[in-house]
């Protein structure tokens, strides 16, 4: 089991780039999650998911896009990117039945540097 | 509403000697509280989770924690530091939300350990 793994590990693009961070999980997880965390802070929600082809916004999602089209993989698009979204980024996955109480698994992030 | 006060920033001490790590929670339901430690460059691993089960928590490497409701703390403890303990170290409530965990995490407590 790999568990969940993200590439790229770090990246740098320049402002009003695009780029797609990957992650894949192997535990045939139902729920996915994207977190950003700045520094000395805690992580924040970006978006999440409960199954292939449902996604929804978390905290912080703005200029941010997500798609899941296999339980796998739950790629995070930036479209636009901005220096306010240089950022660490966590993708984790949970089974999704015991909800507020389960154990989320992360993967080990892309830093992502925007100048 | 859910929130979490990690009440140091940073905790310093010897190899061999205590740790504490303080947490306090805030939660309008009955919590699942976490501790998540996050190595230089690395992603985030559970340390150790209560679930309203024991409310002394066992963990790995030798942590862990008490949940007291009266005093609304989940601090994190290990009798004997070692080298590899330093790390940033999370504390996380999740409470009963519709369609997905919430996880609320603290701002982080850095552990550093001298010989």
């Amino acid at each position: 089991n790999a568990g969940v793994t993200q590439t790229p590990k770090f990246r740098i693009l320049k402002i009003g780039q695009s780029m797609t961070l990957q992650c894949t999980q192997d535990m045939n997880h139902n729920y996915m999650y994207w977190y950003r965390q700045d520094p000395g802070m805690g992580l924040k929600l970006i978006y999440y998911s409960v199954g292939a082809g449902i996604t929804d916004k978390g905290e912080v999602p703005n200029g941010y896009n997500v798609s899941r089209s296999t339980t796998e993989d739950f790629p995070l698009r930036l479209e636009l990117a901005a220096p306010s979204q240089t950022s660490v980024y966590f993708c984790a996955s949970s089974v999704g039945l015991h909800t507020y109480q389960e154990t989320q698994y992360f993967g080990p992030g892309t830093r992502l540097l925007v100048l | 509403a859910q929130s979490v006060t990690q009440l140091d920033s940073h905790v310093s001490v010897s190899e061999g000697t205590p740790v504490l790590l303080r947490c306090n929670y805030s939660s309008s339901y009955s919590p699942s509280l976490f501790w998540y430690v996050q190595h230089p460059n690395k992603g985030l691993q559970l340390l150790l989770k209560y679930t309203s089960a024991a409310t002394l928590v066992k963990g790995i490497n030798g942590f862990e924690a008490e949940f007291k409701k009266s005093e609304t703390s989940f601090h994190l403890t290990k009798p004997s530091a070692h080298m590899s303990d330093a790390a940033e170290y999370f504390c996380v409530v999740s409470a009963p939300n519709t369609g997905f965990q919430k996880l609320v995490f603290g701002t982080g407590t850095r552990l550093l350990v001298s010989p």
